[in-house]
């Protein structure tokens, strides 16, 4: 089974702060995401990466960036938390390959508040 | 902007009813519909998908119904279970977008015992 682990479910911090999301896959796949998920939104992209040290904008990433220095972890950074950066945020991977509609497997979730 | 629109936001339906969620999208470059399926406190996960080649698809007592000339898409649940309360989002993929997905706003379903 597929396995993607985020390192924490649960996070406050405070405005102004550096903060770190990390995300672990074990299966080897060359595509990463992340997203924000909000009621009422659904599931935001963030930013994608589909090899290592490389990445692509999402739809809203304002206030955020990335790091993908090694194939199956991805990291998320907000460079200085806002308090409108409070939200659930799931990391999800998948193989590459276009055509044969590979499944995006999805972490837990970090849900994280900024105070 | 939302490129996938899902409806309704929530559903409350009774055990051995159906469930109905339906989406609909603007662009005609989409070729990959999938739907996830998430419970309380996990991350979502791939409930049914469907290709536009094909009007229905079915998995047990989920059925994936498309209709392209509308451009929508909507998913029945058969015989809903207590079980099957969960958040539903349906996605769409581009044909140029490799593995990107665009996903709905999410229906909260509830089966009534």
């Amino acid at each position: 089974d597929v396995k993607v682990t985020q390192s924490s479910r649960y996070l406050v911090k405070r405005t102004g702060e550096k903060v770190f999301l990390e995300c672990v896959q074990d299966m080897d796949h060359e595509n990463m995401f992340w997203y924000r998920q909000d009621p009422g939104l659904g599931l935001r992209l963030i930013y994608f990466s589909y090899d290592v040290k490389m990445k692509e904008k999402g739809d809203i990433p304002e206030g955020y960036s990335v790091s993908r220095e090694k194939k199956e972890r991805f990291s998320l950074i907000l460079e200085s938390a806002s308090t409108n950066q409070t939200s659930m945020y799931l990391c999800a991977s998948s193989l590459l390959g276009h055509y044969s509609n590979q499944p995006q497997h999805f972490g837990d979730g970090t849900r994280l508040s900024i105070l | 902007q939302q490129q996938v629109k899902q409806s309704p936001q929530s559903l409350i339906v009774q055990k051995g009813g159906i469930s109905i969620i339906n989406c609909a999208y603007e662009n005609t470059a989409f070729d990959y519909f999938p739907w996830y399926q998430q419970f309380p406190g996990k991350g979502p996960a791939l409930l049914i998908a469907i290709r536009p080649d094909v009007s229905e698809k079915k998995e047990g007592r989920f059925t994936i119904s498309f209709n392209k000339s509308a451009k929508q898409f909507s998913l029945h649940i058969m015989d809903s279970q207590p079980g099957d309360s969960a958040t539903y989002f349906c996605a769409a993929r581009g044909e140029t977008s490799g593995s990107r997905l665009t996903f709905g706003e999410g229906t909260q379903l509830t089966v009534n015992p």
